[in-house]
């Protein structure tokens, strides 16, 4: 099956901008999606498609592609925003649905 | 409102079996694919198994295929996942999530807890 790699941890200070990566060659040929989890929760989605952010999801979170690589940006970062970040897509060696990446830690200094 | 909600986890011996339920609310159930994920303490999250709308396609991770089973009854609602012969690696937080179009999995449920352990 594909894989899906992001940086295991990533600090931005308070109001500053974050991007958070994830590569891997299924994203040549699917969008990432982006979910956050704080701790003792469930993981929430927070950018799908292109670049779309569920409803109640804050426009200061974005998304981007090119390549093998998706991104997940944070433009002006806040406390709240301190969580774990996965990215997942479509399984392009078509063996299974589904590929999460590790995960990135996001601290807010 | 949508509503995803876990239950069945617990303490079981390794070998043993348990079965997960996610009663869904809020949402034509039967038109979406479901999946289970699972989350073992302090790690990632880990696909585990899919199941089309109306049960044609089911996949599974290579690390449960043979021990898992996903079904679904839409009647009820409800997703299910059978596990057999039940691993200490298969300790984790279940989680199930519904499948957004094939795009991403939009809303999750607040998980179960599965401890593998003598």
């Amino acid at each position: 099956s594909s894989e899906l790699t992001q940086d295991p941890a990533v600090s931005v200070a308070l109001g500053q901008t974050v991007r958070i990566t994830c590569q891997g060659d299924s994203l040549r040929s699917y969008y990432a999606s982006w979910y956050q989890q704080k701790p003792g929760q469930a993981p929430v989605l927070v950018i799908y498609g292109k670049n779309n952010r569920p409803s109640g999801i804050p426009d200061r979170f974005s998304g981007s592609s090119s390549g093998n690589t998706a991104s997940l940006t944070i433009t002006g970062a806040q406390a709240e925003d301190e969580a774990d970040y996965y990215c997942n897509s479509r399984d392009s060696s078509g063996n299974h649905p589904w590929v999460f990446g590790g995960g990135t830690k996001l601290t807010v200094l | 409102e949508v509503q995803l909600v876990e239950s069945g986890g617990g303490l079981v011996k390794p070998g043993g079996s348990l079965r997960l339920s996610c009663a869904a609310s809020g949402f034509t159930f039967s038109s979406y694919s479901m999946n289970w994920v699972r989350q073992a303490p302090g790690k990632g999250l880990e696909w585990v198994s899919s199941i089309s709308s109306s049960s044609s396609y089911i996949y599974y991770a290579d690390s449960v295929k043979g021990r898992f089973t996903i079904s679904r009854d839409n009647a009820k609602n409800s997703l299910y996942l059978q596990m057999n012969s039940l691993r200490a690696e298969d300790t984790a937080v279940y989680y199930c999530a519904r499948d957004r179009l094939g795009e991403s999995l939009d809303y999750w449920g607040q998980g179960t807890l599965v401890t593998v352990s003598s």
